[in-house]
């Protein structure tokens, strides 16, 4: 079955303690991409990655990391998470930029940072 | 100016009516369009993307897109309450070789029965 997974689902943290959140799809898509999603907000960019060790800022990228090592994963690091960063992310892939992106989205993990 | 904005809602219709749900945007370089739908606690769904001016066709849903007043829609068909759901504008800036896309807030479709 062809899916975005990520990982965890939920996430309760303390300020400042190092976390990661995975992202993983098997459509071998070039494009990956991480939002955020907030009541008023709406979705915001943090990263996306054109393709394998190629990675570019969104809107919202400060507080985050990103890394491309591989095609199939696109994890997500908050080196020193604030409760600011309270939020539920969203990871996305597409086959490329043009006409798909981010076609399929993950289920989503909500963090809390106390 | 918020560079992709709905009307935030809800939009409300009766079932078998049609929906028009529509989308602004600043930047006058944005290439290309797109349209997902979001039920409540689930993650956004593609259903519609568009490049030219014009509209696109796909079932009951139909892109309109129009460079020139800088507005994207999208029409919904003979709404049934399953359209009920958040549905989400986004916009891919400046040119359509870079991967950052813009959303809008999102409008709220209410299809009762």
């Amino acid at each position: 079955e062809a899916q975005v997974t990520q990982n965890p689902r939920y996430l309760i943290t303390v300020t400042g303690k190092k976390l990661t959140v995975t992202c993983s799809q098997n459509m071998n898509h070039e494009y990956m991409s991480w939002y955020r999603q907030d009541p008023g907000l709406g979705l915001r960019q943090i990263y996306y990655s054109m393709n394998v060790e190629v990675t570019d800022k969104g809107d919202v990228p400060e507080g985050y990391k990103v890394s491309r090592k591989e095609k199939r994963n696109f994890p997500l690091i908050l080196e020193s998470p604030s409760p600011n960063q309270t939020s539920l992310y969203f990871c996305a892939s597409s086959l490329s930029v043009q006409g798909f992106v981010g076609a399929f989205f993950g289920q989503g993990t909500r963090l809390t940072v106390v | 100016q918020k560079e992709v904005e709905q009307n935030s809602g809800p939009l409300s219709v009766p079932e078998g009516a049609i929906a028009s749900l529509n989308c602004t945007y600043s930047d006058q370089g944005s290439q290309s369009f797109f349209w997902y739908r979001q039920y409540s606690g689930k993650s956004p769904e593609l259903i519609m993307f568009i490049y030219s001016n014009g509209d696109k066709e796909d079932g009951r849903f139909t892109a309109q897109l129009n460079k020139a007043s800088q507005y994207v829609s999208l029409l919904i068909r003979d709404s049934q309450p399953s359209d009920s759901a958040t549905y989400l504008c986004a916009v891919n800036i400046r040119s359509s070789n870079t991967g950052k896309l813009i959303f809008g807030q999102g409008t709220t479709l209410q299809v009762k029965p």
